[in-house]
């Protein structure tokens, strides 16, 4: 057990450009969670996977942000023309099932200059 | 109002102190989460539970369905004990999917 691995730890980039990150969840887990968190805040919903399937997306994902799990293994989140607002640790957990711990990953920190 | 209120927001302790982390949620839930967060970001799950009392080493956690409120306690702190700790609830709803709601965190610091 490697544990979840997010990769890069820190991104920083120009507005308006695009990023991407990825999460490589603990291997035997089918569920996989992006989280966005802000300075002072808790960490705030954004999309899961179970297995391959998106099963949920919340309202603070604009269409310039997506995310794919294509094998049901690792995952991709992408923001397209980012903004300053976008500004945020980006976290990525998984685990086995609704009713097992979460695991979180150390997260990739985004800067939008 | 948030969906997860925790208090107090920030606790400063002295080494040894007995520390408690208050949680109260407004929405009918099927678990809970205690979480503990280090400066860096890394996140790591304390405790799940949806009833009664959970014990680990110097860290308790109890759940009231009835009031809705959720306590974590910590007995003999230690400065390393210095995190940030959020409490975070599934609702009971379908409609909910299988997100976590997140409260803002109670900022602990252990003096030695």
């Amino acid at each position: 057990d490697t544990g979840v691995s997010q990769d890069p730890r820190h991104k920083i980039t120009k507005r308006g450009q695009n990023v991407t990150f990825r999460c490589d969840p603990i291997s035997e887990h089918n569920r996989l969670y992006w989280y966005r968190q802000t300075l002072g805040q808790g960490p705030e919903f954004l999309t899961y996977f179970q297995n391959e399937a998106q099963l949920e997306k919340s309202r603070l994902l604009s269409d310039r942000f997506s995310a794919e799990r294509p094998k049901g293994s690792f995952s991709t989140l992408e923001i397209q023309r980012t903004e300053q607002g976008d500004s945020a640790m980006y976290l990525c957990a998984s685990r086995h099932s609704p009713w097992s711990p979460l695991h979180f990953g150390n997260g990739t920190r985004l800067t939008v200059t | 109002k948030n969906e997860v209120e925790q208090s107090p927001q920030n606790l400063t302790a002295q080494e040894g102190e007995f520390i408690t982390i208050n949680c109260s949620y407004s929405v009918g839930i099927s678990a809970l989460h205690w979480l503990q967060q280090h400066p860096g970001g890394g996140i790591v799950s304390l405790f799940m539970l949806s009833s009664g009392k959970k014990k680990h080493g110097r860290l308790i956690a109890t759940i009231n369905i009835q009031e809705k409120h959720s306590s974590l306690h910590i007995t003999a702190s230690h400065p390393r004990d210095s995190a940030v700790y959020i409490c975070a609830v599934r609702s009971q709803k379908k409609s909910s999917g299988d997100k976590l709601t997140f409260g803002t965190g109670t900022r602990l610091a252990v003096r030695p």
